[in-house]
Parts: C-alpha cells; structure tokens; sequence
C-alpha cells in the first residue's frame, strides 16, 4: 500500500505571497492531521479534516487554513506568508482520527524569504 | 492527552540494544503510549505502541511498568540508521476526541556510534 504523499517537496517563497500545500493519504484513510515543524517551537498540530470537515484546530493564526476533498486529499493553505512560516509541514493519515495509529508523510519544506 | 518527560540525548554502539526511557505519570486508564522516530528532515515514523501489556514487533519492543506511569523502548541491535529523534506519546484511545492531534515533546536525540 503505498504512503501518504506530499507534494511539492521544497517550496521557496517571498514574504506577503501565499502557498497551498497538498497531502493524499493513504488508501483507504479518512483523517488527514497537518503539522508545522520548526527548530524553536518543534512538531506543532495544525489542524484535522475528516469527511470534509475541519474538526480539530491547533492555536495557529487564521492565515492557515486547510481542507479536504471528498477523495480524502486535503489541502493546506498559508496566506500572508511571514519568515516564521518557513518550516517542515507534514502531514498525517488514519482510518478515522479518533485513535487510530498516524502515519506520516515526508513533508514539504517551505522557507519563506 | 498526558505529558511525558524523556531524556534529552542518548548514545549507543552499534550492535547493542538501545534502551530509550519515558516517564508519563499522569497517564490515564485507557491512553496509549506511543512511539514515533524521526529521522533528520523526515516526517516522523511510527514505531509501535501499547497499553498495559509489553509490545513487540520487527522494529522494536515496548515494556511498560505494572502502574503504567513509565515505559522502556528498545531497539534490540542498533545500527548507524537508527540514529533519529524518539518521540514518546501518551494518547487517548480508538473513539477518542483528539481527533488527529498528537502531542509531540522534545524527544530524546539517539545517536548510534560505530
């Protein structure tokens, strides 16, 4: 069964520009968590999106908003991008978010300058 | 989800079993812990994870302590890729509210030496 993907891999950006982050999960996988990643503040939850639907949501700045497709693909969005956006994103599959083990993608490294 | 406390470094020889503690004495009855390891600029990696009894699979072993309030990972023969950040996380189980979030610490930085 193939991993959760993430596209694209590095994403090089200018502060005020926006970006949209994609994740497909794994076959089958209904829950997509994302996450932010910085050296100060370390792996950070973003937010959760089951069937569509944002149901969990991290103490993060309206500028990032995400959802998800009814393929369960989910996408992430940061507006007014800052340098302290520069980091790993990653996001997460599961079956249905509420215990079941999280698998991982690689991520996408964004640097914002 | 409970707090856990684990050691901020730790070294191994390559070879030797390496034994990564985690404290979690404010676990609750039915939460879980779980392992992740990540290795440099990687997206976290799932390990294994338990909740009373010891947990083996192919990558690793969990022990966990009667009271639950600490518990042991162990990678039986260390190699140089083993070398990653290990992340112990307390979370509720399947049915739970957390809906998707996993709270990660510090973790402990294991380097495996030759």
């Amino acid at each position: 069964k193939a991993g959760v993907t993430q596209t694209p891999r590095y994403l090089i950006k200018t502060r005020g520009q926006q970006v949209t982050l994609s994740c497909s999960p794994i076959s089958g996988h209904r829950s997509v968590s994302w996450y932010q990643q910085t050296p100060g503040q370390g792996l950070q939850f973003l937010f959760e999106y089951f069937s569509e639907t944002q149901r969990n949501k991290g103490n993060f700045p309206g500028r990032f908003s995400g959802r998800q497709f009814s393929n369960s693909r989910s996408e992430m969005n940061v507006s007014t991008l800052e340098l302290g956006d520069s980091a790993l994103y990653l996001c997460a599959s599961s079956l249905d978010g509420t215990g079941n083990t999280q698998y991982f993608g690689p991520g996408t490294r964004l640097l914002v300058l | 989800d409970a707090k856990t406390t684990q050691p901020p470094s730790m070294d191994c020889a390559e070879g030797r079993a390496a034994n990564l503690p985690c404290n979690h004495s404010t676990i609750s009855g039915n939460e879980y812990v779980y392992w992740y390891r990540q290795i440099h600029s990687q997206g976290p990696q799932y390990i294994i994870h338990g909740l009373k009894n010891n947990e083996t699979n192919e990558m690793a072993s969990l022990i966990i302590t009667e009271d639950r309030k600490s518990s042991t990972l162990i990678l039986p023969h260390a190699t140089l890729r083993d070398t990653a950040v290990y992340y112990c996380i307390v979370r509720v189980p399947i049915g739970g509210t957390s809906y998707g979030k996993l709270t990660f610490g510090q973790g402990t930085i294991l380097t495996v030496h030759p």
